[in-house]
């Protein structure tokens, strides 16, 4: 059964720092990966998405690498803003039809 | 609509009785699922309709939840004998085709069972 990990489960930074948020899944079979991000009481907002076949999905200060075969992904975000501060979710979906998702990390930026 | 919308935003209900949530997909979308999410997890999978038709009804927990997308466009999950643990927020997501698309997540109803 595909597991996703995020770490850290929170992270809080001052505003302008470059950060990184790790997702880790044990099943590298795999259609593609999806980061959203989820305001306090919200639904989810999708960031970006990386089909299987790709290594890496930019939308502007935004960055998202995949590596299949370590089962790993990464969330860049560059200079990051107070405006940023919400929960970041990694989702894998194994198969046509679902999404298995990570337990989220939980940002704060500091103005 | 512009987005994927879904009804109540809040439902408060007792032990053992029925609830009805409902799911406004994006216009034309023919992939909708339902998912659940518990306080402080992401969301797990319920099911999963390709126009009018569950294709994979894997996620559901048992019996008691049962859901319907009978023309194709707008979904009902359905929950009978409802339990203290079913509380949690219950989203919905559409995308346009299916697993190579984006999908688009409503604000979810946040269910509380007493």
């Amino acid at each position: 059964k595909q597991e996703v990990t995020q770490i850290p489960a929170a992270l809080s930074v001052p505003e302008g720092e470059n950060l990184v948020l790790n997702c880790s899944f044990t099943d590298s079979a795999i259609y593609n990966l999806q980061w959203f991000r989820q305001d306090p009481g919200k639904g989810l907002t999708s960031l970006l998405l990386i089909q299987s076949s790709q290594r890496e999905q930019t939308s502007g200060r935004l960055n998202a690498s995949l590596d299949k075969s370590s089962g790993r992904s990464t969330l860049y975000i560059a200079a990051s803003q107070p405006g940023d501060s919400a929960t970041y979710l990694c989702a894998v979906r194994p198969n046509n039809n679902d999404m298995r998702f990570g337990a989220g990390t939980r940002l704060t930026v500091k103005p | 609509g512009a987005g994927v919308s879904q009804t109540p935003s809040n439902k408060v209900t007792e032990k053992g009785k029925y609830v009805e949530l409902r799911c406004d997909p994006i216009s034309g979308h023919t992939a909708l699922y339902w998912y659940r999410q518990s306080l402080g997890q992401g969301p797990e999978f319920l099911i999963y309709f390709q126009g009018t038709g569950a294709a994979d009804d894997s996620g559901l927990p048992n019996d008691r939840f049962f859901a319907v997308r009978p023309e194709g466009s707008v979904s009902t999950l359905k929950i009978q004998r409802t339990e203290r643990g079913d509380s949690a927020v219950y989203l919905c997501a559409s995308s346009s085709q299916g697993s190579q698309d984006t999908q688009y997540f409503g604000p979810g109803t946040r269910l509380t069972v007493l």
